[in-house]
């Protein structure tokens, strides 16, 4: 079974922390996506990767970095945390030329 | 990127009736899914169809690739269907899902 997890469910910040959310994969997939939902506006991509020290932008990547220094590992870090960024953060991994894109059970981040 | 249209926003039916749920994509797709998000707001896949027909016990799905649409079908419904399903779909060439605001069904006893 694919896994994907993510370092936390929950998470409350203050506006203008640095915030670390981490997703890892023990399936071996090139490629990997954050995105972020929000009511109403189903989900939007930030950025996505497909190989290590690779990113892109998605949609809506302005306030939001990434890291890739291993395949596992695909790191979404924001500079400084803002209010509009309350959101429900959800990251996913797919195998190069296969189908079906895996979710992990998404970090719930709240902004204060 | 494509744009996702789903309908309806929001379905409300009895227990043991059939629903429908309908997805309309903008351009030509190599990649269609399905998802249900569980309580916990985990998307769940249900279906990778970009093109024909599947089914998974009470669940089928369609997706006509010319026509640019795909439909969920839920036969015999019950309480424990009750989610927000999503279509998901990427362009040609791409991995990127691009995302309908979903469908919530709620089954009522």
């Amino acid at each position: 079974d694919v896994k994907v997890t993510q370092s936390s469910r929950y998470l409350v910040k203050r506006t203008g922390e640095k915030v670390f959310l981490e997703c890892v994969q023990d399936m071996d997939h090139e490629n990997m996506f954050w995105y972020r939902q929000d009511p109403g506006l189903g989900l939007r991509l930030i950025y996505f990767s497909y190989d290590v020290k690779m990113k892109e932008k998605g949609d809506i990547p302005e306030g939001y970095s990434v890291s890739r220094e291993k395949k596992e590992r695909f790191s979404l870090i924001l500079e400084s945390a803002s209010t509009n960024q309350t959101s429900m953060y959800l990251c996913a991994s797919i195998r190069q030329g296969t189908d079906t894109q895996y979710f992990g059970p998404g970090t719930r981040l709240t902004v204060l | 990127g494509i744009q996702v249209e789903q309908s309806p926003p929001d379905l409300i039916l009895q227990e043991g009736a059939n629903s429908t749920l309908r997805c309309n994509f903008s351009d030509s797709v190599n990649n269609l899914q399905w998802f249900h998000q569980n309580p916990w707001g985990q998307l769940i896949n249900l279906f990778y169809i970009p093109s024909g027909t599947k089914q998974n016990g009470r669940l089928s799905a369609t997706t006509v690739a010319t026509e640019r649409y795909s439909l969920l079908y839920i036969s015999s419904s019950q309480t424990t269907d009750s989610s927000v399903y999503f279509c998901a779909v990427a362009q040609t060439g791409a991995n990127n899902l691009f995302f309908g605001t979903g469908t919530r069904l709620t089954v009522i006893p």
